[in-house]
């Protein structure tokens, strides 16, 4: 049963381009989480999504960044026109409900803004 | 403001105890988390207490509670080579992971 996969692993992008983040959940899992993590700081959530629903964005900057669960296909994080302040740890969770059960990381997807 | 904080660094010689410590300020947390990083891989659950415990034991780990000053602490016995990693500790009132709140992170060294 493989883990939550998130690809790529490494991001170059340049100033103004757009990145895009994937996030296959664990088998069975419905639910998906995404989190930032900038240096020397701890986890901050972004996104809760459900398949094909947004549940909470509470996290999510207002502009440039956009996240979607499809029916079929991993979740992506859209970050479009990049900067160098978007440079940052992704770090992607799956559960199979939101309440009582552990949530399960990805490897995350290291993001370099040159 | 929820905060979570944690020393961001921590080194200790193999077969010591490792104790890394944890504060957080909302008084209304229900669950709190460790959980360890290591290179290159995600995070992974290794404990978690709920706020009307204040210890909970599983093999060399011991997590303590103190509530009155919202301080945490994991205690790991007989570190080894392979516990070096980073640890975080998370806050939350509900199980939901929307509303856990992650410190920072405190690397964890073993020298051998």
């Amino acid at each position: 049963n493989a883990g939550v996969m998130q690809n790529p692993r490494h991001l170059v992008r340049r100033r103004g381009q757009e990145a895009r983040l994937r996030c296959s959940p664990m088998k069975g899992h419905s639910h998906v989480y995404w989190y930032r993590q900038l240096p020397e700081e701890g986890l901050k959530f972004m996104v809760y999504l459900q398949k094909e629903n947004i549940i909470d964005e509470s996290g999510m900057p207002k502009e440039r960044f956009s996240a979607e669960f499809p029916k079929e296909g991993p979740s992506i994080l859209r970050i479009q026109q990049v900067v160098r302040g978007d440079s940052a740890a992704y770090f992607c969770a799956s559960s199979d409900q939101d309440l009582n059960t552990e949530a399960f990381f990805g490897q995350g997807t290291r993001l370099t803004v040159v | 403001g929820e905060d979570v904080e944690q020393s961001l660094f921590l080194s200790v010689r193999e077969g010591d105890s490792s104790v890394i410590n944890c504060t957080y300020t909302d008084s209304s947390s229900t669950y709190l988390y460790w959980y360890k990083q290591e290179p290159g891989a995600g995070l992974q659950l290794l404990t978690y207490i709920f706020s009307n415990m204040d210890m909970k034991q599983d093999q060399r780990l011991t997590v303590l509670l103190n509530k009155k000053d919202k301080h945490l602490s994991l205690r790991i016995a007989d570190t080894q080579t392979g516990d070096s990693a980073i640890y975080f500790c998370a806050e939350s009132m509900s199980t939901s992971y929307d509303k856990v709140i992650f410190g920072p992170g405190t690397s964890l060294s073993v020298i051998p």
